[in-house]
């Protein structure tokens, strides 16, 4: 199994582009959730989904937007690229245990907004 | 809002060393799970504790979670250059968002 992918890998943007990052999990799970990940702020969700055709907005969600059209895939779209959203970018799904909903995390995408 | 105090930032020790990595919050949790994030990657499930007190062992890794259920602490017993990493701490409260709370995490240098 692939576990969760994610394309691309790689994206340079110019401010006020727009973009789409895939997310693919092939574990059946009903959870996925996007992060960003910056230097000394550690990961922070962005939006989340508790399955298909559910999204959720995490802890910041400006300027993002989801969509979770499949069960196995899950879109991250930025509508109009900012400086600020110049980041690494790692999807994550979940199986539902109750007591430990252990996260697979995706290779990440690192975007940079010039 | 929860949050997760990881300790030290930053660690850079020689090969052979033991080292210790502490995760604290005031806030009790249902579980508590450690990751470890190499460069260029994302990251990947180390252990999950659930039970105040709990002690999980990793091969040179050992785990515990504070009775409490607030805190809980990596140890790594004569480390390895392959240990080099990020290692995040993560709780769940509950609920069904599924939702973790992650610390800033603990990057670990270990030098040949």
């Amino acid at each position: 199994n692939a576990g969760v992918t994610q394309t691309p890998k790689f994206r340079v943007l110019k401010t006020g582009q727009s973009m789409t990052l895939l997310c693919a999990q092939d574990m059946n799970h009903e959870y996925m959730y996007w992060y960003r990940q910056d230097p000394g702020m550690g990961l922070r969700l962005i939006h989340y989904s508790v399955g298909e055709g559910t999204t959720a907005k995490g802890e910041v969600p400006d300027g993002y937007n989801v969509s979770r059209l499949k069960k196995q895939n899950f879109l991250l779209g930025l509508e109009s690229a900012a400086p600020s959203q110049t980041s690494v970018y790692f999807c994550a799904s979940s199986s539902l245990d109750r007591n430990s909903p252990e996260q697979y995390f995706g290779p990440g995408t690192r975007l940079t907004v010039t | 809002t929860q949050l997760l105090e990881q300790s030290p930032q930053f660690l850079s020790i020689q090969e052979g060393e033991n080292l210790t990595v502490y995760c604290n919050s005031s806030s009790v949790f249902s579980s508590l799970q450690w990751y470890r994030q190499e460069p260029g990657e994302g990251p990947v499930l180390l252990v999950t504790v659930v039970t105040g007190g709990e002690v999980k062992k990793l091969k040179r890794l050992t785990f515990q979670f504070g009775d409490a259920r607030k805190d809980s602490s990596l140890h790594i017993t004569a480390a390895q250059p392959g240990d080099t990493g990020l290692y995040l701490c993560a709780g769940y409260s509950g609920g069904s968002n599924y939702k973790l709370t992650f610390g800033k995490g603990t990057l670990l240098t270990v030098n040949p």
